[in-house]
């Protein structure tokens, strides 16, 4: 089963920044926080992850509370290409043997 | 991101007949590939993981015997539905994932297969 737990939905306004929330309150300390968007008909696109520090690249900031139970990934100036299914997934961090398991995730629609 | 394809991107077969998706990772040596179906409006379940050289490992209520899947090399697994029958009919998404050197492993997904069974 899916160790996160995410709104089913959530509408964005163009332009404006869309802030997507997860939370993974049975995290354990050595797993990471993933997420991948799908868009449509699409395989699912890697996003951004971390450990506990918030962390910010090309696409997004992922903003991890200090407890690490709950996260929240920003995409600051929202597209209507950025109109997906955003996945939070847990993953522990070691090589090997851990698997990629999806929840149902938030689908984010971004209107003009 | 590291870049993974799948082939083909879609198919369109007759019932009873068997169905072949190749999934490759074009710039980095995959460890493990994992094999994802996905039916409309619902999320990706995971049906199969496979380490390279060795048998796949089936998720529980997936018909190993149907879904065959071999991961002969590091850049190359391949996922065969046998005898497919209409039910099979879904999006099926492989993703591979290697060994980075970092604390973590970069996983990475294919653009995926829909698979139609007349």
């Amino acid at each position: 089963d899916a160790k996160t737990t995410q709104p089913p939905s959530m509408d964005c306004a163009e332009g404006r920044a869309a802030n997507l929330p997860c939370n993974h309150s049975t995290i354990s300390g050595n797993e990471y926080v993933y997420w991948y968007r799908q868009i449509h008909s699409q395989g699912p696109q890697y996003i951004i992850h971390g450990l506990k520090n918030n962390e910010t690249n090309e696409m997004a900031s992922l903003i991890i509370t200090e407890d690490r139970k709950s996260s929240t990934l920003i995409l600051p100036h929202a597209t209507l290409r950025d109109t997906a299914v955003y996945y939070c997934i847990v993953r522990a961090a070691q090589t090997g043997g851990f698997k990629t398991i999806f929840g149902a995730g938030t689908r984010l629609f971004v209107k003009a | 991101g590291a870049v993974v394809s799948q082939h083909p991107s879609w198919v369109i077969c007759k019932s009873g007949t068997s169905v072949k998706i190749e999934c490759r990772s074009l710039d980095f040596q995959a460890t493990t590939m994992f094999w994802y179906r996905q039916f409309p409006k619902q999320s990706l379940m995971l049906m199969a993981t496979s380490n390279e050289g060795s048998k796949a490992t089936y998720e529980q209520g997936v018909e190993k015997d149907k879904f065959l899947i071999n991961h002969a090399s590091l850049t190359l697994s391949t996922l065969t539905v046998t005898s497919a029958h209409p039910e099979d009919s879904s999006f099926y998404i492989c993703s591979a994932r290697g060994s980075s050197g970092r604390d973590y492993d970069e996983q990475f997904f294919g653009p995926g297969t829909r698979l139609t069974v007349l």
